[in-house]
């Protein structure tokens, strides 16, 4: 079983939508939770993290996190075209040295 | 500007010819690492360094080298490049070693004939 698992979609929403992607993860020992979003040709940028459970909100987006389950969302409300990429998940390895991603959910808003 | 710099951006070459990578990032970050990515694979880290001539293996080094003489500098080296080295190569940092926010380098697009 692959540490950190995420549907590779592709998602094509209309503008306005709610968005919810998803990933599980097999290690109950992760504590940290990040989710990266990757524009074409750019690198992997921090959009939000959380520690352990629960929920943290920063504008349109939700990241939740519910350890019982093993279970990540994020959320994005009043979708734009400007969110259309590629969001990843992430967690880091036991040791701390290496992030584990998800494959990435490539998300598309259209106008 | 905060940011991490990768040279070159696109790169073909030819299987065996040695090739550097270049990274630097201006944020005195201590922790710098490598990754490559590839379609349905995704992120794998192929080298970390926790400072300045301390270095190790991620998850799949074998076909790589690194160096770190200099904080700000972490080189990947392909010493006899193959075609299953062909991927999008990204070099990132973080102040410390499981610091949740890395920072990423544009990336360099790599394919070896």
């Amino acid at each position: 079983q692959k540490e950190v698992e995420q549907d590779p979609g592709p998602l094509s929403v209309p503008e306005g939508a709610i968005v919810s992607l998803n990933c599980t993860y097999s290690n109950s020992a992760f504590q940290y939770f990040m989710w990266y979003r990757q524009y074409s040709r750019k690198g992997p940028e921090l959009l939000m993290y959380t520690y352990s459970s629960g929920n943290k909100e920063d504008g349109r987006f939700t990241a939740q996190v519910d350890k019982s389950s093993k279970y990540i969302s994020l959320f994005i409300r009043d979708s734009q075209p400007s969110d259309s990429a590629t969001y990843l998940c992430a967690t880091f390895n036991q040791a701390g040295t290496a992030l584990i991603f998800g494959k990435g959910t490539t998300l598309s808003v259209s106008s | 500007e905060a940011q991490v710099t990768q040279n070159p951006r696109y790169l073909i070459t030819v299987t065996g010819k040695k090739l550097t990578v270049t990274c630097s990032q201006n944020m005195n970050h201590e922790y710098m690492s490598w990754y490559r990515q590839d379609p349905g694979l995704g992120l794998r880290q192929i080298y970390y360094s926790m400072n300045v001539e301390a270095t190790d293996k991620g998850d799949v080094p074998e076909g790589y080298k690194v160096s770190r003489k200099e904080k700000r500098n972490f080189p990947l080296i392909l010493e006899s490049p193959s075609p299953n080295q062909t991927s999008l190569y990204f070099c990132a940092s973080s102040f410390s070693a499981g610091s949740y926010e890395q920072y990423f380098g544009p990336g360099t697009r790599l394919t070896v004939t």
